[in-house]
């Protein structure tokens, strides 16, 4: 069964500059997290999806941070206009029911805003 | 805003040895308790999901117990292996999101 899919995994850009992170989950899971993990800290949750539904998107920096999941499968994150407190991994994770259910990880996308 | 605490957060063990870690977590609200492995360039790979107070789940030298009225659980690791050293994440879901601790990282010394 192939994993969760994400890119690129490693990405530098200037501040001010967009970046969009993509992912692919496990086929037939529904629900797709975005977390955003900076260096000494949990995962903090961005967003989720359940289908092509948004279910919480209270901690995603709207005025910068968009994300859509496409006809409730793959997922697209993007970050306009960039910062450095920005720099990150950002994890994408997939899970058939809701958050009782393990989450299954990609291996993340390494963000630096110099 | 939900706490969800780990401790500590590094620790160093000598190969061979046993070793465990605490995740502390809101009493109320109780839906589930994750723990979480995450190999240094590999993606977090899920070790338990815990959902019963009293729980206790086994994985090869890894075990973890649940105690959801007190408001901890411990992750045990017996017999540690260079393979070992990871950081240990868990996370607590209560009425709402799944809320990370800050992990504990682990280095196994050979």
């Amino acid at each position: 069964e192939a994993g969760v899919a994400q890119s690129p995994r490693y990405k530098i850009i200037e501040k001010r500059q967009s970046v969009a992170f993509w992912c692919n989950p496990i086929s037939g899971h529904a629900t797709l997290y975005w977390y955003q993990q900076i260096l000494g800290q949990g995962p903090k949750l961005l967003i989720q999806f359940q289908n092509n539904g948004v279910v919480d998107d209270s901690q995603l920096p709207k005025d910068r941070f968009s994300a859509e999941r496409l006809k409730g499968v793959d997922s697209t994150l993007k970050i306009q206009p960039a910062k450095l407190e920005d720099s990150a991994v950002y994890l994408c994770a997939s899970s058939l029911e809701g958050v009782t259910g393990e989450l299954f990880f990609g291996e993340g996308s390494r963000l630096t805003v110099l | 805003i939900l706490n969800v605490e780990q401790s500590p957060q590094s620790l160093h063990v000598q190969e061979g040895d046993s070793t465990n870690f605490t995740c502390s977590f809101p009493s109320s609200n109780f839906y589930a308790l994750h723990w979480y492995r995450w190999e240094t360039a590999k993606s977090p790979e899920a070790l338990f999901v815990m959902t019963l107070n009293g729980d206790e789940k086994k994985k090869g030298r890894i075990s973890a117990t649940l105690n959801t009225k007190e408001g901890y659980s411990y992750l045990y690791i017996k017999g540690s292996q260079p393979e070992d050293s990871a950081t240990y994440l868990c996370a607590f879901k209560g009425a709402q999101k799944l809320v990370f601790g800050q992990g504990t990282r682990l280095t196994i010394n050979p």
